[in-house]
């Protein structure tokens, strides 16, 4: 099957961790993306990768780290810089060199800080 | 001004009629939409693409686009309870980056 994974699930955080969200695509897709998600809110993009080791920052980047070290993987990291990181953590991806640029979601991460 | 605005909501229709949900865009560069489905706790879903001006349909729902009015909307007809979410509008430019603005969506519940 193809698709996006993230893991984990739910995820919890003390304060002043660095936690990592997982996110996988098999799609062959080039581009990858990273958004948050606070109740009741539309989608805040954090981080956004078209190639392979090379990243832009998002509207809402402070406090979060990308790596792209590989086509299929786009983690996350969430810094103890990040004050207030409990969200819906969401990845996407999307072909390019087309005008069909729909993203295409993960299953999301909800991280909780205790 | 928000770049991606979608009716506030909550918006609640009885069985098999019809909802209407509507987005406006500021940037006038956006040139690909998309209507994304988010039951609670899940992640969207893509319902509906549009990249020209008119209507497209599939099955139940149809996605209008009028570029000139910066305006796009989505009807679902026969609304089954199934369909109760949040409706997210996402406005994309035609470029290599492809980022997505969206908007903070529309609760829709269907009653039976």
């Amino acid at each position: 099957d193809g698709g996006i994974t993230q893991s984990p699930k739910y995820l919890f955080r003390k304060e002043g961790q660095n936690v990592t969200l997982s996110c996988e695509q098999n799609l062959n897709h080039d581009a990858m993306y990273w958004y948050r998600q606070d109740p009741g809110q539309g989608l805040r993009l954090i981080y956004y990768s078209q190639i392979v080791n090379d990243f832009q920052k998002g509207d809402i980047a402070e406090g979060y780290s990308v790596s792209r070290e590989k086509k299929e993987s786009f983690p996350l990291t969430v810094t103890s810089a990040q004050k207030n990181p409990t969200a819906f953590y969401l990845c996407a991806s999307r072909t390019t060199g087309t005008i069909n640029n729909e993203q295409f979601f993960g299953p999301g991460t909800r991280l909780t800080v205790l | 001004q928000k770049e991606v605005e979608q009716n506030s909501g909550p918006l609640s229709v009885p069985e098999g009629a019809i909802a209407s949900l509507n987005c406006t865009y500021s940037d006038r560069v956006s040139q690909s939409f998309f209507w994304y489905r988010q039951y609670s706790g899940k992640s969207p879903e893509l319902i509906m693409s549009i990249y020209s001006n008119g209507d497209k349909e599939d099955g139940r729902f149809t996605a209008q686009l009028n570029k000139a009015s910066q305006y796009v909307s989505l009807l679902i007809r026969d609304s089954q309870p199934s369909d109760s979410a949040t409706y997210l509008c996402a406005a994309t430019p035609n470029t290599n980056a492809g980022k997505s603005t969206f908007g903070d969506g529309t609760t829709l519940t269907v009653k039976p």
